[in-house]
């Protein structure tokens, strides 16, 4: 059990949708992360959100857009996506960004891409 | 961009060994930690080291951050079937405006225990 939630767990979509994906942390924390995990490469770190402000954008696709209305939800919308960005996408929270306050991840969503 | 050599990349041991694996980069970190991937899970969190030299247990785990900044390595000691999974060496360095940067991770060992 993790304080970091993520929906859905699992999430196939076709080209042209749109869709959302969801993190909620139950932990106090003030920092959220989006990464990216595909298989054999490390984590991709996708945005980073401090206070509800967006602090890093790591050249990603504008078809990934993120949301965080509160410190304690994230939200990844998804639009138009290519096959290649099937992957796991996890969440994490830490108390303080840029600091060295370890990260804490949710189980992600595993997307495919049809 | 920066880049954490892990390795090895999988292990098949015999239950009850004892496992080692490390994390070296070519530059300084002065944050080392270690989670651990169960399959259809996020990684969790086993143990975090923020001093060189630093040697850190939790249970049957042991990691060290190395004494010279650019490693660290996870041990576990007899290992059972529920240490399967993959394990992830992730560091921090300080930039240059002196605060933390972001995580990098390693690319991951894969452990299987053989009962």
């Amino acid at each position: 059990e993790t304080g970091v939630t993520q929906t859905p767990r699992h999430l196939v979509m076709g080209m042209t949708n749109k869709k959302s994906l969801k993190c909620e942390q139950h932990l106090g924390h003030n920092a959220m992360y989006w990464y990216k995990q595909s298989a054999k490469k490390p984590l991709e770190l996708m945005f980073v959100y401090s206070l509800e402000e967006r602090v890093e954008n790591n050249s990603v696709p504008s078809r990934f857009s993120p949301e965080c209305p509160n410190s304690s939800h994230l939200f990844l919308h998804l639009h138009t996506l290519q096959p290649e960005d099937s992957a796991l996408y996890l969440c994490a929270s830490s108390q303080g960004y840029r600091h060295n306050q370890p990260q804490h991840f949710g189980d992600g969503t595993r997307l495919s891409i049809l | 961009g920066q880049q954490l050599n892990q390795s090895p990349q999988s292990m098949f041991i015999q239950e009850g060994e004892d496992v080692s694996m490390n994390c070296t980069s070519s530059s300084i970190f002065n944050t080392w930690l270690w989670y651990k991937q169960d399959p259809g899970e996020g990684p969790v969190l086993l143990i975090a080291l923020y001093k060189a030299g630093e040697l850190t247990s939790n249970g049957r785990l042991t990691a060290q951050f190395g004494i010279t900044r650019k490693d660290s390595f996870l041990n576990i000691s007899a290992s059972i079937p529920s240490d399967v999974g993959i394990y992830f060496c992730a560091g921090q360095q300080v930039d240059y405006g002196g605060s933390q940067g972001n995580l990098i991770f390693g690319k991951g060992t894969k452990l299987s225990v053989k009962p």
